[in-house]
Parts: structure tokens; sequence; C-alpha cells
């Protein structure tokens, strides 16, 4: 198994500029989800998804499209891209847990975007 | 929403020592999580606790929650090189499609 894969490694756009940040996973899991990492505050949760044909947002959706029309990828779309969205972003995905179960949540290596 | 504070931000050790990290919430902690970043680079998952009282070790690595604290510590055991990195605990938030992080806290360990 290839476990969490993202593309591309690094990034750099221009204001204004959309771009497809792409995710996939090949373990059949059906938890996704894509988190952001800035200096001094952890991961943020952007968008998730709990299966194919559904997704939520996370804590700050704002600026970020995404979708899941197959349970292998969950890519996420930049609209308009501003500075404050330079970052590095993490794709994780999981297995669904039962009742209260979780279950470990695996990591991508990671894309690091910068926005001029 | 669930906010989860590590401390120490920071923590130099000589090689050899022990060490503790704390990770407190401010909910009821259903599910906890514990990576390992390498600076650049992706999170290793080390452990997951999901009991009041259960304790989990990995190597060196020892990590507990304690439900009534609404607390998490990760204790490692004489410390190597390879333990630096930075050690996040993750909260799950009613699924483990959505965590809350910590902040972490960045841990160097010399020779």
């Amino acid at each position: 198994n290839a476990g969490v894969t993202q593309t591309p490694k690094f990034q750099v756009l221009k204001t204004g500029q959309s771009m497809t940040l792409q995710c996939a996973q090949d373990m059949n899991h059906e938890y996704m989800s894509w988190y952001r990492q800035d200096p001094g505050m952890g991961l943020r949760l952007i968008h998730y998804s709990v299966g194919a044909g559904i997704t939520d947002q996370g804590e700050v959706p704002n600026g970020y499209n995404v979708s899941r029309s197959t349970t292998e990828d969950f890519p996420l779309r930049l609209l308009s891209a501003a500075p404050s969205q330079t970052s590095v972003y993490f794709c994780a995905s999981s297995l669904r847990g039962s009742g209260r179960a979780y279950n470990e949540q695996f990591f991508g290596p990671g894309t690091r975007l910068t926005v001029l | 929403s669930q906010e989860l504070e590590q401390s120490p931000q920071s923590l130099i050790v000589q090689e050899g020592k022990n060490l503790t990290i704390n990770c407190t919430s401010s909910k009821t902690l259903y599910g906890l999580y514990w990576y390992k970043q390498k600076y650049g680079e992706g999170l290793i998952f080390l452990m997951m606790l999901q009991k009041g009282g259960e304790e989990k070790s990995h190597e060196k690595i020892t990590a507990k929650l304690d439900e009534k604290k609404q607390q998490s510590s990760l204790h490692i055991t004489a410390s190597q090189p390879s333990h630096a990195g930075i050690y996040l605990c993750g909260a799950a938030a009613g699924t483990a499609s959505k965590l809350t992080f910590g902040t972490g806290t960045r841990l160097q360990v010399t020779l």
C-alpha cells in the first residue's frame, strides 16, 4: 500500500490564482480530512469527509472547496489564492470507528504552499 | 469547541534523560492521539488512547490518559537524538475524521 499520497510537494502561487491539491489513499478508508499547519498554531481542520459524496466544513473552511466523488480521492481546491493561505497542507484518512471507537489517522507527507 | 494545551512548548534534554509532555483538554477526552513530526516532514502516528486510565507503550515512549483530569501525558525514557522532533496531541471531536490538535511540543535532545 502507498498509504496517503499528496501532490504536489511544493507549490508557489500568485495572489488570485487557483489550484487543486491532490490527496489519494489506497486503504479503502471512509474518513478523509484536510488540515493546514501554521507556525505556533498546530494543525487546523479545513474540510472533512465521512464517505464518498459527503463533505463538511472544519474550523477554517473559507477560501477552500472539496469534493469526494470516490472513496480514494479527496482534492482540496483553492479558489482564489491569498497570502494568508501560505501554509503546509496535510491530508489524512482513517477507517470509520464503531460507536465511540476511533481508529488511527494516517497522514500524507504534506504540500508546502506559498502564495505571493 | 475543544481546545488542547500542550506543555511545555519546547524542551531541551540531555541524551539519556527522561521527559514528560502533557496535553490538557478543555473538554472530555474520548479519543486522544499522539503524533511525532520531524522538522519539515509529515506526522508519524505514535499511539491512540480511548479509555480513562489507559496506558500504552511503544519502545521507550509511554502515553497515559487521565479522564478525570482531561489530560494525557507522553513519557520518554532514556531519550535519544532520534526522539527529537515536534510532538503533537490530537483529540477526536465526535468522529475520527475531525481532530483538534495542540500547538505541539518541540523536543531537542543534546549529546
